[in-house]
């Protein structure tokens, strides 16, 4: 089945480290995406990528770093600068950026920074 | 940037009741996304809209693209308790360059 797989469901670190989000799908999507959900909130867009080796800074950048080595795979940086890093944090894919084609989600992981 | 309102913020129905939410910006949208999320997983497309007056229906679901191109509303007819969870419209402006633009959601409770 084609899906996007995120890994892991649930994820604990320290204060102060880099922790890294693993985001791939199988799909042959083009676009991919990186968003963050805060109880209350919609989703913010911290990154998204429209090609291989091309990524663009969504409305909440900051604080975070991604790669996009291949087309499958697109994952993110949580790193020690961002100051608020505990939240659930959504990546999505779609056939394209821009094209009004629909973005599929996949199941979120669940970040605790204590 | 571009505020998408998304109302009502929450729901409380009774099983079989009609429930209806709706999106307006003071933006012109050229696409309009229904998603729906249950708690701990990610969201789901249920419906999409890409012309002006457009009327969308999804079994139980239907979905409307505003005349105006600013607004959407989505309507759930007949509420079962799976109907339970957060539904979040999200739109495309013609200067957004691909970003999309997400409601707050609207949080439906159905009881028995």
């Amino acid at each position: 089945d084609g899906g996007i797989t995120q890994s892991p469901k649930y994820l604990f670190r320290k204060e102060g480290q880099n922790v890294t989000l693993s985001c791939e799908q199988n799909l042959n999507h083009d676009a991919m995406y990186w968003y963050r959900q805060d109880p209350g909130q919609g989703l913010r867009l911290i990154y998204y990528s429209q090609i291989v080796n091309d990524f663009q800074k969504g409305d909440i950048a900051e604080g975070y770093s991604v790669s996009r080595e291949k087309k499958e795979s697109f994952p993110l940086t949580v790193t020690s600068a961002q100051k608020n890093p505990t939240a659930f944090y959504l990546c999505a894919s779609s056939i394209g950026a821009g094209d009004g084609s629909p973005l599929h989600f996949g199941n979120g992981t669940r970040l605790t920074v204590t | 940037g571009q505020q998408l309102n998304q109302s009502p913020q929450s729901m409380f129905i009774q099983e079989g009741e009609d429930v209806s939410m709706n999106c307006t910006s003071s933006s012109i949208f050229n696409t309009w996304l229904w998603y729906k999320q249950d708690p701990g997983e990610g969201p789901v497309l249920l419906i999409a809209l890409y012309k002006a007056g457009e009327l969308t229906s999804n079994g139980r679901l239907t979905a409307q693209f505003g005349i105006t191109r600013k607004d959407s509303f989505l309507n759930i007819s007949a509420s079962i308790p799976s109907d339970v969870g957060i539904y979040f419209c999200a739109g495309l402006t013609t200067d957004s360059w691909g970003k999309l633009q997400f409601g707050a959601g609207t949080q439906v409770v159905v009881t028995p």
